[in-house]
């Protein structure tokens, strides 16, 4: 049973560039969990979707960011006009529902020149 | 802000010996509790976790202890193995409604040595 992925693990982008980063859950996880961390901090949550609903996105900075986790295919954070304090690790998370253990993937670690 | 702390950002244990990571947290709503083992470049592990029902959960050389009253956790890793530096994350989350975000601390980075 493939564990969560995540894709790409590295994303180079200049400023004002769009990023997107990929998140499949493991099989039977409809609950999806983006986090990012910041360098030599703990994880802070972004935001939480479940099939074709966004449940929480209290943490998700209110300009630029979004995500989203269709019907069919992985859930996708999409960052645009990225500047440098965007740097950071992105992990997302899933589980079977909500009251279960959430699961993470290897992370996508973005750079932004 | 910061819910949940992790005061203690390293620690070195000899190989064998009992390992003891803390957290504190502050917010009253939390009702379960995590520790997760991160490597360098990798994702979070889920180690064991605890229901606030509970006070103590065992599994193998992990056990979590929780003291409600004073809003601490602790890990207990005996014996030690060098295979468990790594950094460790506690995280809380308040399962009520709709919520299910976890709210992790900084860390604590343990080292075991031969």
């Amino acid at each position: 049973n493939a564990g969560v992925m995540q894709n790409p693990r590295h994303l180079v982008r200049r400023r004002g560039q769009e990023a997107r980063l990929r998140c499949s859950p493991m099989k039977g996880h409809s609950h999806v969990y983006w986090y990012r961390q910041l360098p030599e901090e703990g994880l802070k949550f972004m935001v939480y979707l479940q099939k074709e609903n966004i449940i929480d996105e209290s943490g998700m900075p209110k300009e630029r960011f979004s995500a989203e986790f269709p019907k069919e295919g992985p859930s996708i954070l999409r960052i645009q006009q990225v500047v440098r304090g965007d740097s950071a690790a992105y992990f997302c998370a899933s589980s079977e529902d909500r009251l279960n253990i959430q699961y993470f993937g290897a992370g996508t670690r973005l750079s932004v020149l | 802000d910061q819910q949940v702390k992790q005061n203690s950002p390293s620690l070195s244990v000899q190989e064998g010996r009992i390992s003891i990571l803390n957290c504190d947290y502050t917010n009253s709503m939390f009702d379960y509790f995590l520790w997760y083992k991160k490597y360098p470049a990798e994702g979070p592990t889920f180690l064991i976790s605890i229901s606030s029902i509970k006070d103590k959960n065992e599994d193998g050389r992990f056990t979590v202890f929780l003291n409600k009253s004073a809003k601490h956790l602790s890990l207990h890793i005996v014996p030690s193995q060098p295979g468990d530096s790594a950094v460790y994350f506690c995280a809380a989350s308040a399962r009520t409604g709709t919520a299910s975000k976890l709210t992790f601390g900084t860390g604590t980075r343990l080292q075991v040595t031969l």
